[in-house]
């Protein structure tokens, strides 16, 4: 079974400064790493996602994010973030096979001017 | 693009009523998903769906839920008679080849 914890609940940053938001999953078997992004009032969409070679994968609005697997992490990273990135942000893992999706609890991102 | 679709956006139903949540996939997808987010809570995987059989499914997913591909295009998640605590938002996924999914808007579902 794989289980994901994200550290920070919730992160306040200022427009244009760093971010990081943390990842960590536990599985005893190869899994695939995803990061989704949830807007207000709006669906899941996919915002990258490690399955296989390179640890450091890109994604869709500036987003990054490293695949460490001695330290069974995956963290998000954006070098300058917008107001517009204000949205909870959920990890989340899949064993090969691809049968569910198993999320972190999320963590809010508060971009503020 | 093609995207997932879920109608209703939001369904209002009394305890032990039977509620039907609609899905369209993406037209090519093979694999298809049903996860619920109680508000405030994460989302959890209820059920998936391949070759017009269950493939998993989760604690959750008891006797009152059911799953069916009707036609070629939809997949619907049945819930036979709702208690308070299946108010939740719905989520279906869509997934060509069982890696990444790809998720719809969500049905809000609130059980009076």
């Amino acid at each position: 079974a794989q289980s994901v914890t994200q550290l920070d609940s919730q992160v306040p940053v200022f427009e244009e400064a760093p971010v990081e938001l943390r990842c960590n999953y536990s599985s005893s078997v190869s899994v695939y790493l995803f990061w989704y992004v949830q807007y207000p009032n709006q669906g899941l969409q996919l915002l990258l996602k490690y399955l296989s070679g390179s640890t450091l994968v890109k994604g869709i609005n500036g987003f990054e994010a490293e695949f460490n697997k001695s330290q069974t992490s995956f963290h998000l990273r954006k070098p300058s973030v917008h107001i517009s990135d204000t949205a909870e942000y959920f990890c989340a893992v899949s064993d090969l096979d691809g049968n569910k999706l198993v999320f972190g609890a999320g963590t809010i991102l508060r971009v503020k001017s | 693009e093609p995207e997932v679709t879920q109608t209703p956006s939001h369904q209002v139903t009394q305890m032990g009523q039977e509620v039907i949540l609609r899905c369209v996939p993406i037209s090519n997808h093979l694999y298809f998903y049903w996860y619920r987010q109680i508000l405030g809570q994460k989302v959890e995987f209820l059920v998936s769906f391949y070759n017009n059989e269950i493939s998993e499914k989760s604690e959750i997913f008891d006797d009152q839920f059911s799953v069916e591909r009707p036609d070629g295009s939809n997949f619907t998640l049945k819930i036979r008679s709702t208690k308070l605590e299946d108010s939740a938002m719905y989520f279906c996924a869509s997934s060509r080849t069982g890696t990444e999914q790809f998720f719809g808007p969500g049905t809000r579902l609130t059980v009076l």
